[in-house]
């Protein structure tokens, strides 16, 4: 059961057009939403975040936009950057019980391959 | 600044071997995670931990143990390897929130990775 899906594995742009990422879920107690980049060899970094109560959140050149109607997020970088070039995963934030208790956890997509071509 | 630190980088493992992965983090972050990245699928929770001395399971707990004997360290052990435990391990850390709000506990920060392989 995929609660967090990225359609799109791969997405290729030109260096100063607009990257639109992708991003569903199914899960409607989710609270927070997360977009997280990661470079080879490297873990992955916090990007931006948006409340499960706020429809936009806009941080420099990347923008999310969540839609909760049709259970979908967005994540706009403007203008693209060569630098951009990496794996972006979204992030959902949930309740869920384990052992620990209750407590809360990420669920998160199989990333998006942004390839920003000079 | 070292923030999440991942021990070892890479290890090759034969089937039935035993090995402990280290995460050490420099945040005074009392939330610890550990998850698994296998090719074309998200991150998924092993276990985790709360805090010291706490630890609990997440969404693919078995065939791994942990430990958090002191806040900065998160161990994660494989007692008999198995080939289907070849997978990239990531350690992460987070803060309590202040003011009841979920969403700094789950800016989590990510270590490198440790790159595994079962023989």
């Amino acid at each position: 059961d995929q609660q967090v899906k990225q359609n799109s594995p791969s997405l290729s742009v030109q260096e100063g057009r607009i990257s639109i990422l992708n991003c569903d879920y199914t899960n409607s107690m989710f609270d927070y939403f997360l977009w997280y980049k990661k470079y080879p060899a490297e873990g992955p970094t916090f990007l931006i975040s948006i409340s499960s109560i706020k429809d936009k959140n806009e941080d420099g050149r990347f923008t999310v936009f969540l839609n909760k109607s049709a259970k979908h997020l967005s994540l706009h970088i403007v203008p693209s950057q060569p630098g951009d070039s990496a794996v972006y995963f979204c992030a959902a934030s949930g309740k869920f019980k384990s052992s620990g208790g209750s407590n809360y956890k990420l669920t998160f997509g199989k990333g998006t391959l942004l390839t920003v071509n000079p | 600044n070292a923030g999440v630190t991942q021990t070892p980088k890479f290890r090759v493992l034969k089937t039935g071997q035993s090995m402990t992965l280290l995460c050490a983090q420099d945040m005074n972050h009392e939330y610890m995670y550990w998850y698994r990245q296998d090719p074309g699928m998200g991150l998924r929770l092993i276990h985790y931990s709360v805090g010291e001395g706490t630890t609990a399971k997440g969404e693919v707990p078995d065939g791994y143990n942990v430990s958090r004997l002191k806040k900065q360290n998160f161990l994660l052990g494989l007692e008999s390897a198995a080939p289907s435990q070849t997978s990239v391990y990531f350690c992460a850390s987070s803060r309590t929130p202040s003011g009841g709000g979920t969403l700094a506990k789950n800016i989590q920060y990510f270590g490198a990775g440790t790159r595994l392989s079962v023989l």
